[in-house]
């Protein structure tokens, strides 16, 4: 069975700090992984995904397939990054619908 | 911008009763998707449609059913509510299925059941 695991609930860092966020995976097929996050009083968006190799407001996340893990980062925290965020695999072939399975969430707060 | 609309944002329930969790989407997407968010839990799939009058089952399905008649609407029903149904529920829709799928969120409708 395919899970995901982000081992921090909360992640309190300084403004200007570096950030990363651990999500680790474990899944017998081949991963698909995405970053969600949640702003206050907002709904749940897409932030970016491994498939793209994009960096979407300063963040980043590598897919390292050897130790199962899609930490996302940013090398500046900023107060606006201050969210929740959830880490999900993917489950489904291309053309089906996909059944992603999140993690329990890692809330980011930055403080000045 | 793809918009999914959920009928509610809050609503109180009894024991018992049988409830109506209402999503609309106006992007012709052919998925759609209900999840529920609890704390400490994370977000976890009940059962998703990736067309008309076909669904299939999440994670957890049980004390749900659903129905999607139309393309663009898709309902999660409770057909006899209990306290451990008490949770923030979530629509999303996505254009289609395959590597990249984007998934878009409604706002979400808080049930409370008491």
């Amino acid at each position: 069975a395919q899970r995901v695991t982000q081992p921090e609930k909360l992640l309190s860092v300084f403004k200007g700090a570096p950030v990363e966020l651990k999500c680790n995976y474990s899944y017998s097929g081949s991963p698909e992984l995405f970053w969600y996050v949640q702003y206050s009083r907002q709904r749940l968006q897409l932030l970016l995904r491994h498939i793209s190799r994009e960096s979407i407001k300063g963040f980043t996340a590598d897919l390292n397939k050897g130790e199962t893990s899609f930490h996302l980062k940013k090398p500046f925290a900023q107060e606006e990054d201050s969210a929740m965020y959830y880490c999900a695999l993917r489950k489904g072939g291309t053309g089906t619908a996909s059944k992603l399975t999140f993690g329990t969430g890692t809330r980011l707060q930055v403080t000045l | 911008d793809v918009k999914v609309t959920q009928s509610s944002r809050y609503l109180v329930k009894r024991t018992g009763e049988k409830v109506f969790l209402e999503c609309v989407q106006d992007m012709d997407h052919e998925n759609m998707f209900w999840y529920r968010q609890d704390p400490g839990l994370g977000l976890r799939l009940i059962y998703f449609s990736y067309d008309v009058k076909m669904k299939e089952k999440g994670d957890i399905p049980e004390g749900y059913s659903v129905s999607r008649e139309k393309k663009e609407r898709f309902s999660l029903i409770l057909e006899s509510a209990s306290t451990n149904q008490t949770s923030m529920y979530l629509c999303a829709s996505s254009l289609e299925g395959g590597p990249g799928e984007k998934l878009f969120f409604g706002s979400g409708t808080q049930l409370s059941v008491l």
